[in-house]
């Protein structure tokens, strides 16, 4: 069974860090792309990232809106997606989730909420 | 940037009655990347729907996806209690970003 934990949420200043993980489990992730997708308080979803894989020389790609500031990394020995956010702004207040698709099937995480308040 | 637009925004229903959800694209996307959510306050969202037309694991066959192209529905048959929620349309066709609809709000009527 495929299985995407998210961790690491909580709440952080305007312009601080905060790193999430994603452990995934019951798939080959080595193989696999692994996305990101945020969902602010009330509002609709928004794709965040992806890294693809080792094939693909791990190739990050991202919103217009975290580019520069959120980096996207993986650790295939360890199963394991990360999200390092920088210079946080009260807009990134979001559940964040990871995804993967696989042969078209969509499977998420349950999310871990991220709220960016002074 | 794929834009998804569903309509309607509401849709206030009783128990029993059926509903259709649409969504439209703004550019034809592959079938087999196109998927419909679920999702109720505090939760994440359920997949219903992948493949436009395939059904994810364990969703009643009271929810069907139609579509191709720029034009996709799903169809929820005799409305029950716990189908009333958000639905979101969402393709993940070729290379990002990935995009949702804005979502539909099903209502007891």
């Amino acid at each position: 069974e495929v299985q995407l934990v998210e961790s690491g949420g909580g709440v952080v200043q305007p312009g601080r860090s905060l790193r999430l993980s994603c452990a995934a489990s019951g798939f080959t992730f080595s193989d696999h792309y692994m996305d990101w997708v945020r969902q602010a308080p009330g509002k609709g979803f928004e794709w965040v990232g992806r890294t693809k894989n080792k094939e693909k020389t791990y190739t990050t790609e991202y919103a217009a809106s975290v580019k520069g500031r959120f980096t996207i990394s993986r650790d295939d020995s360890k199963t394991s997606l990360y999200l390092q956010m920088n210079s946080l702004k009260t807009e990134d207040t979001a559940v964040y989730y990871c995804a993967t698709f696989i042969s078209g099937y969509p499977y998420w995480g349950q999310g871990t909420l991220v709220t960016v308040s002074s | 940037e794929i834009v998804l637009t569903q309509s309607p925004g509401t849709l206030s229903l009783s128990p029993g009655e059926r509903a259709t959800l649409s969504c439209r694209a703004s550019q034809s996307v592959d079938s087999k990347y196109f998927a419909w959510y679920q999702q109720k306050p505090g939760q994440p969202p359920r997949l219903l729907i992948y493949g436009a037309s395939s059904r994810a694991t364990g969703i009643s066959d009271r929810f069907s996806g139609s579509g191709s192209g720029t034009d996709f529905t799903l169809t929820v048959s005799r409305l029950e209690s716990e189908d009333f929620a958000v639905y979101y349309c969402h393709q993940y066709d070729g290379s990002p970003p990935y995009t949702f609809g804005q979502g539909t709000k099903l209502d007891i009527k």
